[in-house]
């Protein structure tokens, strides 16, 4: 099983700041099946980035992927306060397609 | 639009069973492979099942094999979580979702609680 680590496990920022979370894979993942996913509260998470660093529909600009093996990056460029929530990064590549625990970004 | 509405959660007691559905709409059901994720209260999300198009291919999560069996019902747009032997730690929102390229639509979740 491909374990999921993310961090750090709070992130406190001001609107206008940039965020950056790390999901580092415990074995290389296929930048093909790298996902990111923002939740806020009493709500369905919503797919931000797929394949490393491809925005999801209607996602924007201000949100960015990158990354390639085990080290992955999201990044959120100047925050707005619908931003601040929960964020997830997942592999789907190998079964089980796992989720790391999550970052939350908080103001 | 797509649309995925999950039904079947609620109370049930530990060794017991529930069936969850999940029924598609705004898009071709049969293309794509589907999941399960669950979220127990106050916790992160866990991957718990995958299956294709056509059900030639399935996947579950240790914690679920055995227990928890999917299907899929392209006729009917539905995809079905078939959950026995629940536990205490089953308890959790359930989510179907559809997977392009990640988990590109969800639902809005079924919760199963089990006590």
């Amino acid at each position: 099983e491909i374990v999921l680590t993310q961090s750090p496990g709070t992130l406190s920022l001001s609107p206008g700041e940039r965020a950056t979370l790390s999901c580092r894979a415990s074995q290389s993942v296929s930048s093909t099946y790298l996902a990111w996913y923002q939740q806020k509260p009493g709500q369905a998470p919503r797919l931000l980035i797929y394949a490393t660093s491809s925005r999801a529909t209607g996602i924007p600009d201000r949100f960015s992927g990158g990354g390639s093996g085990t080290d992955f990056t999201l990044t959120i460029n100047r925050l707005e306060p619908e931003d601040f929530a929960v964020f997830y990064c997942q592999q789907y590549g190998t079964p089980p397609f796992t989720f790391g625990p999550g970052t939350k970004v908080d103001i | 639009e797509v649309q995925l509405v999950e039904s079947g959660g609620g109370l049930v007691q530990p060794g017991g069973s529930l069936r969850l559905s999940c029924v598609a709409s705004g898009f071709i059901f049969s293309s794509y492979e589907m999941t399960w994720v669950r979220q127990a209260p106050g916790k992160g999300l866990e991957w718990i099942s995958f299956i294709s198009s056509y059900s030639h291919t399935i996947y579950y999560a240790d914690s679920v094999k055995g227990r928890f069996t999917i299907s899929r019902d392209n006729a009917k747009n539905s995809l079905y979580l078939q959950m026995n032997s629940l536990r205490a730690e089953d308890t959790a929102v359930y989510y179907c979702a559809r997977l392009l390229g990640g988990l590109d639509y969800w639902g809005q979740g079924t919760p199963v609680t089990v006590s």
